[in-house]
C-alpha cells in the first residue's frame, strides 16, 4: 500500500534555530500534501496544503514565513519551522490522498520541542 | 463549510465486547466520502474504513463497520469484539470530491479505550 516516510520522528531545538521536516511518498507519487499541527488529544489542525510545481496554499492564521512548505519533486514535502519558538512545540504530521475517495496516508508524526 | 461532530469526547470498553462511535455531519452536498480513522497510542493515523454516500450498503472491514444514514447525517463506527491494540482516539472525516483541493474535515475526535 501506499506508505508516506515521516522523518525526523522527533527533533529538539534551540529556541531560534530552524528545523526542516520531509515527508517522502515511497510508492507513489503525491502531487498534494496536507501538514497539520496537532495537541495532545485534540484534532488535526490543517497548516498548508502543498503542491508540487506551485506555492503552498496556507490556512487563515498560519504565518507564512514562519512555516514554509515546499513540494520540490512528487515525492517530497518539507515543512520548515523557521526561528523557532517553545509555543511552536508540538506533534506535526503530513499527509497525502491516495486516490479519490480512498482517504489519506498519514506520516508517522514529528515530534517537536523548542527548548 | 461543512462540519463534523463527534459527540463523545471518551468512551471505554470491555475486551471483547461492541462498542459504537458517533459522527454526525453537515453539508449540502449529495456525493461524497465520509472515513474513520484511527490513531493509536503511537501516534500513527490509519484508515480504518470509508464510505461513499452514494453507495446504500454500509462499509465493513473485518470487525469494523459503519451505519450510515445519509438523511439523518450520521456515520456511525460499530467495533466488534473489541480487542486491546483497538485503544486509539477514533476521527471521523468528510470529503467532497472535486472541490475544497481535496482537504477533508476532521471530527475533533473519540478515544476510545479497552478494558481487559
Amino acid at each position: 500500500g501506499a506508505v508516506v516516510s515521516q522523518h525526523p520522528s522527533r527533533v529538539i531545538c534551540k529556541s531560534g534555530t530552524s528545523v526542516k521536516i520531509e515527508c517522502r511518498s515511497l510508492d507513489f507519487q503525491a502531487t498534494t500534501m496536507f501538514w497539520y499541527r496537532q495537541f495532545p488529544k485534540q484534532s488535526l489542525m490543517l497548516m498548508a496544503t502543498s503542491n508540487e510545481g506551485s506555492k503552498a496554499t496556507y490556512e487563515q492564521g498560519v504565518e507564512k514565513d514562519k512555516f514554509l512548505i515546499n513540494h520540490a519533486s512528487l515525492t517530497l514535502s518539507t515543512l520548515t519551522v523557521t526561528s523557532a519558538h517553545p509555543e511552536d512545540s508540538s506533534f506535526y504530521i503530513c499527509s497525502a490522498p491516495t486516490g479519490l475517495g480512498y482517504g489519506y496516508t498519514f506520516g508517522s508524526g514529528t515530534r517537536l520541542t523548542v527548548v | 463549510a461543512q462540519t463534523v461532530t463527534q459527540s463523545q469526547p471518551e468512551m471505554s470498553v470491555q475486551e471483547a465486547e461492541t462498542v459504537t462511535l458517533s459522527c454526525t455531519y453537515d453539508t449540502s452536498e449529495s456525493n461524497y466520502y465520509l472515513f474513520w480513522y484511527k490513531q493509536p497510542p503511537s501516534r500513527q493515523m490509519i484508515l480504518v474504513i470509508r464510505q461513499e454516500a452514494y453507495k446504500q450498503q454500509n462499509a465493513t472491514e473485518n470487525r469494523f463497520s459503519v451505519n450510515f444514514q445519509k438523511a439523518a447525517k450520521s456515520f456511525s463506527l460499530k467495533i466488534s469484539d473489541s480487542q486491546l491494540g483497538d485503544t486509539a482516539m477514533y476521527f471521523c472525516a468528510f470529503m467532497k470530491p472535486y472541490t475544497n483541493a481535496g482537504k477533508s474535515t476532521f471530527g475533533d475526535g473519540t478515544t476510545l479505550t479497552v478494558k481487559p
